[in-house]
């Protein structure tokens, strides 16, 4: 059974064009809530943790948000550079300082 | 900070030929990751180390994988032999985390793609 589940698995947008991507969790004792980038040959780089349902984070044209059961990295106004993938971990009690990472989202965006 | 440094960057190698990769985490981290990246399995957590002690090596594919951290500045996984389906991007990552339990965020290296032919 996923435990980390992100949708949608690829998403194409015009620059300009903001949108959200998911992130479902359905572990229990969630600890924290991680989103990451990754460009094509290089590793995850960190962008936020969320720690309880509530708590929003922005970065630049980045915001996420967390519920009880979900997280969003709301995009607001995407640029060409933002094209990446994006991929969500949780970590939670039962796993120490294990994270569990979503298979992650696609995102293309085109001038 | 030079952040995670991995070698080598790209590693090809023959079926049964041992394959070694090597991390150096970020200074003053306690905690250190390896993973795996396939296109099928996504990012897969292979094995951690808090304080240089294997804590969780439940993600270890086979006896033919093993990793190493004689110290809080190397660490090592080994491939004994090498089979085709190894193929993949390798990514040692460190954190803060130590044994306190508090989600401190992962850093990640470059990676490793390993081909075996």
């Amino acid at each position: 059974e996923d435990q980390v589940t992100q949708s949608p698995e690829a998403l194409r947008l015009q620059e300009g064009e903001s949108s959200s991507l998911n992130c479902s969790y359905t572990v229990s004792g969630l600890r924290g809530l991680f989103w990451y980038r990754q460009d094509p040959g290089k590793g995850p780089e960190f962008l936020f943790t969320l720690y309880s349902a509530g708590e929003e984070k922005e970065k630049e044209r980045l915001k996420a948000t967390l519920t009880k059961k979900e997280s969003f990295l709301h995009i607001t106004a995407p640029k060409p550079e933002d094209s990446a993938t994006y991929l969500c971990a949780v970590q939670a009690m039962e796993y120490g300082n294990k994270l569990v990472f979503g298979a992650g989202t696609i995102l293309r965006v085109k001038s | 900070d030079a952040g995670v440094i991995q070698s080598p960057r790209h590693e090809v190698t023959e079926m049964g030929q041992e394959v070694t990769l090597r991390c150096k985490p970020i200074s003053g981290h306690n905690s250190l990751f390896w993973y795996r990246q396939t296109m099928m399995r996504g990012l897969e957590l292979l094995i951690y180390f808090n304080n240089n002690v294997p804590i969780d090596d439940s993600g270890m594919p086979e006896d033919r994988f093993s990793a190493k951290m004689p110290n809080a500045s190397f660490s090592t996984l080994k491939i004994q032999p090498s089979e085709p389906r190894d193929s993949a991007v390798y990514f040692c990552a460190s954190s803060l985390a130590g044994t306190s339990g508090f989600p401190y965020e992962q850093y990640f290296g470059p990676g490793t793609r390993l081909t075996v032919t």
